[in-house]
């Protein structure tokens, strides 16, 4: 059975102090592993794919890296707007491209 | 990125009542989108998966006769709650899959049963 486990389930972050979060799965077949960002109430925002071990993708201050069995964010000199859920999910290949998510990691990021 | 809304945002509807949700895809047309339910505190639970000019694919435990989908065409797909309970009271989200099999999501419908 496919499993998405992210960790730490919530993290407090000084201004500028830089992190990873991380996201363990176990699936059949990898389609692709996606990254969203979910503020309270709304629903969630796309941020990343990676389809293939090594991939490493770019945003602002965040940056995605995949292996094979986790993929982290890390998120550079973090600020205050950048508080909010983030949430991993895999397609796997047997899907039909639907998505099975973790429980997210809250991240608070203080002044 | 792609744009995806629904609408209404917040709908409060008394008990035996049904509520309709739209989820459109404003620049792209999408043959597949996907309803998602998400209780406080916790992730997103695949519902369903909705195909155009087909009948929807429903996740074990899912009601399908409950939560009616219905996929019209490439740009709306609709969620009815038939006979809506306090139990179905939750934020259902939906996304649309792109052509590049990326999923882009709207921002969510709070129901609320009274």
């Amino acid at each position: 059975e496919d499993q998405v486990t992210q960790s730490p389930e919530a993290l407090r972050l000084q201004e500028g102090e830089s992190s990873s979060l991380n996201c363990s799965y176990t699936v059949s077949g990898l389609r692709g592993l996606f990254w969203y960002r979910q503020d309270p109430g709304k629903g969630p925002e796309f941020l990343f794919t990676l389809y293939s071990a090594g991939e490493e993708k770019e945003k602002e201050r965040l940056k995605a890296t995949l292996t094979k069995k986790e993929s982290f964010l890390h998120i550079t000199a973090p600020k205050p707007e950048d508080s909010a859920t983030y949430l991993c999910a895999v397609q796997a290949s047997n899907s039909g491209y639907a998505l099975n998510f973790g429980k997210g990691t809250s991240l608070l990021v203080t002044p | 990125g792609a744009v995806v809304s629904q609408h209404p945002s917040w709908v409060i509807c008394k008990s035996g009542t049904s509520v309709k949700i739209e989820c459109r895809s404003l620049d792209f047309q999408a043959t597949t989108m996907f309803w998602y339910r998400q209780f406080p505190k916790q992730s997103l639970m695949l519902m369903a998966t909705s195909n155009e000019g087909s009948k929807a694919t429903y996740e074990q435990g899912v009601e399908k006769d409950k939560f009616l989908i219905n996929h019209a065409s490439l740009t709306l797909s609709t969620l009815t709650v038939t006979s809506a309970h306090p139990e179905d009271s939750s934020f259902y989200i939906c996304s649309a899959l792109t052509g590049n099999y990326e999923q882009y999501f709207g921002p969510g419908t709070r129901l609320t049963v009274t």
